[in-house]
């Protein structure tokens, strides 16, 4: 069974880099088909994809979020990590790591998101 | 403002058949990708739910059911029980600047 868990910081100063790492247990960061993703929801909002790294490196970060987001992956601890530069209030949200799958075993190809951490609460403040 | 759209809440007494609509565009559902839904209680993980439009994962009950034409896609809870109550989220790709995948803003649940 693949469980995935967040650490860092909880506060985070403004005009600061927000650093977060998910621990993986029941897999390799560096095989698979596999999506290494953020998911962030700030307060009273809806989930809120950030970006993946994917097992080969390939990165794919949300639009709005590209200039200043970088997901990296360390196979030598099976984790993964975010870093979130230049962070201002409205990056306030929990936090969640999610192992992404390209999942081809029927007919068709489908990505989606497989296992998810509990999440972690980050709050932007000075 | 979410690229997909669901409706902010809805509610059904046990029993009943409730439905969560996901509308987008021809940038993401239209153009032909996958919706994918999960069922989040605040404080848990997200749960995966329905993969590829209409696939349900094993494990998940029967009576979760998923279906997508044109530009839009839906959720199905035939039966609902009071375990249900929860936010529905869906999701899938959309192909505007640069390509990225999206969520919907979420639907509140409420077994009454």
């Amino acid at each position: 069974q693949v469980q995935l868990q967040e650490s860092g910081p909880g506060l985070v100063r403004p005009s600061e880099t927000l650093s977060l790492t998910c621990t993986v247990s029941g897999g390799a960061v560096n095989s698979g088909p596999y999506y290494w993703s953020w998911v962030r929801q700030p307060p009273g909002k809806g989930l809120e994809w950030i970006g993946y790294r994917y097992s080969s490196g390939n990165t794919n970060y949300y639009p709005s979020l590209r200039s200043r987001v970088a997901i990296f992956l360390d196979p030598s601890k099976d984790q993964f990590s975010l870093k979130l530069t230049s962070v201002t209030a409205a990056d306030t949200a929990v936090y969640y790591c999610a192992r992404g799958v390209l999942d081809c075993s029927g007919a068709s190809c489908y990505e989606y998101f497989q296992y998810w951490g509990r999440g972690t609460q980050v709050t932007v403040s000075s | 403002q979410s690229v997909l759209t669901q409706p902010p809440s809805v509610s059904g007494a046990p029993g009943q058949r409730v439905t969560i609509s996901c509308s987008g565009s021809s940038s993401n559902i239209g153009a032909g990708y996958e919706v994918h839904w999960y069922k989040h209680l605040p404080g848990t993980p997200p749960k995966l739910l329905i993969y590829g439009n209409d696939n349900r994962p094993s494990g998940v009950p029967v009576r979760f059911s998923g279906s997508k034409s044109g530009t839009s896609a839906s959720l199905a809870i035939t039966g609902v029980q009071v375990e249900d109550e929860a936010d529905y989220y869906c999701q899938s790709y959309d192909t505007g600047l640069s390509g990225s995948w999206v969520f919907g803003g979420g639907t509140k649940l409420t077994v009454l």
